[in-house]
């Protein structure tokens, strides 16, 4: 099992354009989750969902967009880049419910926009 | 809402010694605590983790402490090894929702030889 894949792993954009980022799972797992990484503020969750067409906000959704058309496959949009969301983004899945199991990630996708 | 605070920031150690890191929530009633940890052009991934229902769990070198009173948990790592230079996250889930979970700000932890 490949586990949680994410593509690319790297991107340059520049200010304005647009790009998705794919997060793909093999583990039939219900939830999934986007998270961005920046330098000491640890992992902020930007959207995540529940299950096959359902999608909810996180704590800084704004200038993301997310969809959940297959179970396997989270996609997250940015529709017009900015230099703030340069940063490393993480897909992370699990079975059900975040109480007493723990998320899985994946390696993460580098996007620097200029 | 759930508040994780994550302490110290950054920490070296020498090659043999201990290691702690120590994070606090504020939710009361959150019961599941994960440590991950993050190896350089890598993911977070799962090392230890704790219920609320016991008070201490080790494998191997690692250990996890647990204190619901003072609402803190901690990660221990004896004996260190180079291997053991990552950042570390800990984590927690505010009881309210059973969808999200709160990481602390990271541990950049530096074995030194």
């Amino acid at each position: 099992n490949a586990g949680v894949t994410q593509t690319p792993k790297f991107r340059v954009l520049k200010t304005g354009q647009s790009m998705t980022l794919l997060c793909a799972q093999d583990m039939n797992h219900e939830y999934m989750y986007w998270y961005r990484q920046d330098p000491g503020m640890g992992l902020r969750l930007i959207h995540y969902s529940v299950g096959e067409g359902t999608t909810a906000k996180g704590e800084v959704p704004d200038g993301y967009n997310v969809s959940r058309l297959k179970k396997q496959n989270f996609l997250l949009g940015l529709e017009s880049a900015a230099p703030s969301q340069t940063s490393v983004y993480f897909c992370a899945s699990i079975p059900r419910g975040v109480r007493n199991q723990p998320q899985h990630f994946g390696d993460g996708t580098r996007l620097s926009i200029l | 809402g759930e508040n994780v605070e994550q302490h110290p920031s950054t920490l070296s150690v020498q090659e043999g010694d201990s290691a702690v890191i120590k994070c606090t929530y504020s939710d009361s009633a959150s019961n599941y605590f994960p440590w991950y940890k993050q190896e350089l052009g890598k993911g977070p991934q799962l090392i230890i983790d704790i219920r609320s229902n016991v008070g201490e769990k080790k494998d191997q070198r690692i250990a996890v402490t647990l204190n619901k009173t003072a609402k803190h948990f901690s990660l221990h790592i004896t004996e260190t090894q180079p291997e053991d230079s990552a950042v570390y996250f800990c984590a927690a889930p505010p009881y309210s929702s059973a969808s999200k979970i709160i990481f602390g700000s990271g541990t950049r932890l530096s074995i030194r030889p």
